[in-house]
């Protein structure tokens, strides 16, 4: 089956800990994007990827990091210098970039919990 | 600036009722996209549809039907005879072209009494 995976489903980090969540697609797109979502708000992008080894930054990037090494995998490390980072991560690819209008495709999402 | 407005936060509606989900949006520019996803409690986004800025034609699939009015920014979505299945949150979300960020609503929340 063709689509978006992300790991772990939970997650519960210490205070100080650096953690990474996983995210690999296997529809062959170009792009992916790491979101945010709080409760009751909509999304916020954090990164963003359109080419491999290539990525620039969204609207809320401070206190994570992103590396994309291969195309299918775009892995999100949330950093100790990320304030206040519990919340619902979302990760989302789409054939091509965005600027074209091309449709995203979620994964199931990380809830992630501070501890 | 973009900005996407759903009004409403929360609706509950008794099964087999139609219901509308309101979106507005803003946007200075003359190209642009328009998204509506459902999120249902397990927490993945779902692509329901996407509509471009020189296409007004509504939309029917199923029981799910879509008004795009370009004179009044709006961009709403209507369920046909609800079903439990369709409880769920609702996000609309825009975004111009040659941009890289897609602009989300709050979501509204429908909530269908079996």
């Amino acid at each position: 089956d063709g689509g978006i995976t992300q790991s772990p489903k939970y997650l519960f980090r210490k205070e100080g800990q650096n953690v990474t969540l996983s995210c690999e697609q296997n529809l062959n797109h170009d792009a992916m994007y790491w979101y945010r979502q709080d409760p009751g708000q909509g999304l916020r992008l954090i990164y963003y990827s359109q080419i491999v080894n290539d990525f620039q930054k969204g609207d809320i990037a401070e206190g994570y990091s992103v590396s994309r090494e291969k195309k299918e995998s775009f892995p999100l490390t949330v950093t100790s210098a990320q304030k206040n980072p519990t919340a619902f991560y979302l990760c989302a690819s789409s054939i091509m970039s965005l600027a074209g209008g091309y449709t995203q495709y979620f994964g199931p999402g990380t809830r992630l919990t501070v501890l | 600036a973009q900005k996407v407005t759903q009004a409403q936060t929360e609706i509950s509606v008794v099964e087999k009722e139609d219901v509308t989900l309101d979106c507005v949006y803003e946007t200075r520019d003359t190209t642009y996209y328009l998204f509506w996803y459902k999120q249902p409690p397990s927490g993945e986004l779902v692509f329901l549809i996407r509509r471009n800025s020189f296409d007004e034609q509504n939309e029917i699939s199923g029981r799910y039907s879509w008004n795009f009015q370009k004179s009044t920014s709006s961009f709403n979505f209507t369920i046909t005879a609800s079903q439990v299945v369709d409880s769920a949150v609702y996000f609309c979300a825009l975004i111009v072209t040659g941009a890289n960020n897609l602009f989300f609503g709050t979501g509204t929340r429908l909530t269908v009494i079996p």
